[in-house]
């Protein structure tokens, strides 16, 4: 069975603090890995599709990485704007859906 | 870009009424559209899987009499929550997908409260 497990369930960083945010997947023939943000009361927003072991893509404070079990998300130098929810999800085999992880909270303080 | 556009952003409805959802792909087309549960501190939880112009996939658990889905342009899909109770407050994503694409973009969500 497709399976994401995020980690940590709760983030809390100071201002300028760098960190990574962990997605462990299990899932049969990986079509891609996508990263979300999503704020209080708003639809995810997309951020970054993996779709190989050692990829690796970059927005702004952002990084996502990917390997056969696991992808994360670096952080470097975060700032209060960057808290939200990161919302991890994988799509395989032949289904056209995505399974989503519980997220991690991410809250940077100044 | 990618704009999804749902509406109403919240909705208050009493008991035992019907709830419309609209979501609309806004620059492209979506063959594939996809209904959303999330509870609080929760993953986003699958109802169901919308082609253009075919039924709905329902997932294992959700009612398809009382939740219906259309998808009856490459740009519209809706859900209707029917007979509405308090236990279907919650907050309903939508998703879209182009053809041949793997990335879905979100809509906005609707948060529904059946009072």
């Amino acid at each position: 069975e497709d399976q994401v497990t995020q980690s940590p369930e709760a983030l809390r960083l100071q201002e300028g603090e760098s960190s990574s945010l962990n997605c462990s997947y299990t899932v049969s023939g990986l079509r891609g890995l996508f990263w979300y943000r999503q704020d209080p009361g708003k639809g995810p927003e997309f951020l970054f599709t993996l779709y190989s072991a050692g990829e690796e893509k970059e927005k702004e404070r952002l990084k996502a990485t990917l390997t056969k079990k696991e992808s994360f998300l670096h952080i470097t130098a975060p700032k209060p704007e960057d808290s939200a929810t990161y919302l991890c999800a994988v799509q395989g085999g032949s289904q056209g859906n995505l399974i989503f992880g519980k997220g991690t909270k991410l809250s940077v303080k100044p | 870009g990618a704009v999804v556009s749902q509406h109403p952003s919240w909705v208050i409805c009493k008991s035992g009424t019907s709830v419309k959802i609209e979501c609309r792909s806004l620059d492209f087309q979506a063959t594939t559209m996809f209904w959303y549960r999330q509870f609080p501190k929760k993953s986003l939880m699958l109802m169901a899987t919308s082609n253009e112009g075919s039924k709905a996939t329902y997932e294992q658990g959700v009612e398809k009499d009382k939740f219906l889905i259309n998808h009856a342009s490459l740009t519209l899909s809706t859900l209707t929550v029917t007979s509405a109770h308090p236990e279907d407050s919650s907050f309903y994503i939508c998703s879209a997908r182009k053809s041949h694409a793997t990335e879905a973009f979100f809509g906005q969500g609707t948060r529904l409260t059946v009072v």
